[in-house]
């Protein structure tokens, strides 16, 4: 149990265009979701913390504008990349908190790779 | 200012031997600690969590050691296999909320 899936698993993009990633807990609903980045041989870096139907709440540095978050329900949250430039490129990764379970623990789905060209 | 260290990078282990990974950390609020694995271009995994009212939590091979006194917590991995090989990461919390990272130690186990 407690899986999270993201979607797409790898993206290429053109500089100037946007990107949208897709974050779902598949078998639990999750009150909380998270959208970290990783930079080569680097931790997690926390972006932003979002509880399902209301704002996002953005670590500082993050732009808010540039990186869209949208938790609509309690199984999707959304991170939308947009006008990707290069230094966009990293591994996005995203990860939830379930209702019913340990509430310290997250977890995470498989990542997603943005190169941005 | 990093709250939650991982001052080795790198770990390099023979197989059958005990791994011990450890992780130091700076503010005494955190309540809640965890141990997570993550391999190249996955999310992490989570393997195994201690509560700061506790010293010692095991789970088959995974056993994490709690020293507040010392702000210190270690993953003993006995006996470590190669399927261990991957980067630990030490992770903290207090009062339920975001989790604070390590930088993460690879763990290189030899055949």
């Amino acid at each position: 149990g407690a899986v999270v899936s993201q979607h797409p698993s790898w993206v290429i993009c053109k500089s100037g265009t946007s990107v949208k990633i897709e974050c779902r807990s598949l078998d639990f609903q999750a009150t909380t979701m998270f959208w970290y980045r990783q930079f080569p041989k680097q931790s997690l870096m926390l972006m932003a913390t979002s509880n399902e139907g209301s704002k996002a709440t953005y670590e500082q540095g993050v732009e808010k504008d540039k990186f869209l978050i949208n938790h609509a329900s309690l199984t999707l949250s959304t991170l939308t990349v947009t006008s990707a430039h290069p230094e966009d490129s990293s591994f996005y990764i995203c990860s939830a908190k379930a209702q019913d379970r340990s509430s310290y623990e997250q977890y995470f789905g498989p990542g997603t790779r943005l190169t941005v060209t | 200012d990093q709250q939650v260290k991982q001052n080795s990078p790198s770990l390099s282990v023979q197989e059958g031997r005990i791994s011990i990974l450890n992780c130091d950390y700076t503010n005494s609020m955190f309540d809640y600690f965890l141990w997570y694995k993550k391999y190249p271009a996955e999310g992490p995994t989570f393997l195994i969590s201690i509560s700061s009212i506790k010293d010692k939590n095991e789970d088959g091979r995974f056993t994490v050691f709690l020293n507040k006194s010392a702000k210190h917590l270690s993953l003993h991995i006995v006996p470590s296999q190669p399927g261990d090989s991957a980067v630990y990461f030490c992770a903290a919390s207090y009062s339920n909320y975001q989790l604070i990272w390590g930088a993460g130690t690879k763990l290189i186990i030899k055949p």
